[in-house]
């Protein structure tokens, strides 16, 4: 079946911008994950939802960044007042639950944001 | 504070040969993810370890996990050019499955003709 899938594959955008970046989850994955991958780097754990609600944000980097999933599926990152050091790869991924052994997350293909 | 660290970081292996790389944390965990990243790709996973003691086998990579040692190995035999990628292991950041993981720096590995 289908994988993550994140739109765009790649945002360039300026200094102080708003941007918003989505991921469609693997259909029936409860669990959806933001980590965001610097050049050289992992991945760094930004947020969870467990269904509609955000069940771990305290990698949120501070209050410019935002995430909803209002039905549990589709999720958005949104990022105010865009600074240059918010470049990097945006990862998302979902996993069929939490725990029991079926926590394996899938990882997408990742949008590349860019402020100039 | 969590921290997972790997080595080596960067590794040149000529095909044919037998290489390790080690992934350490720092807190207590009962299960251990690999990853595998192609250059501009997203992550790949390859094994998902759940207890102590587990060994898990695929192609000519095996992954093992030892929780008191807070170590995992992630052995590659017999190298062939297609394993050249970038290697991660993460870890749960609470220590069970809570869905936080924490990755390593990744090794990156070269296989050479």
């Amino acid at each position: 079946g289908a994988g993550v899938s994140q739109t765009p594959s790649n945002k360039v955008t300026e200094k102080g911008k708003y941007v918003e970046l989505r991921c469609d989850p693997i259909s029936g994955h409860t669990a959806l994950y933001w980590y965001r991958q610097s050049l050289g780097q992992g991945p760094e754990f930004l947020i969870y939802f467990q269904g509609t609600g955000a069940a771990d944000d305290s990698g949120l980097p501070n209050d410019r960044f935002f995430a909803v999933r209002p039905e549990g599926s589709v999720s958005t990152l949104k990022i105010q007042r865009t600074e240059r050091g918010d470049s990097a790869v945006y990862l998302c991924a979902s996993s069929l639950t939490i725990g029991g052994g079926a926590d394996t997350q899938y990882f997408g293909p990742g949008t590349r944001l860019t402020v100039l | 504070e969590l921290k997972v660290e790997q080595n080596p970081l960067f590794l040149s292996m000529q095909e044919g040969k037998n290489y390790t790389i080690y992934c350490n944390y720092s807190t207590t965990s009962d299960r251990l993810y690999w990853y595998r990243q192609d250059p501009g790709k997203s992550l790949e996973s390859l094994f998902v370890l759940l207890s102590n003691g587990a060994v898990k086998q695929e192609g000519r990579l095996m992954a093992s996990l030892d929780t008191k040692a807070r170590l995992s190995t992630l052995h590659i035999t017999a190298a062939v050019h297609d394993l050249s990628a970038t290697y991660f292991c993460a870890v749960d950041n609470y220590g069970g499955s809570q869905g936080n993981l924490i990755f390593g720096k990744g090794t990156k590995l070269s296989v050479k003709p």
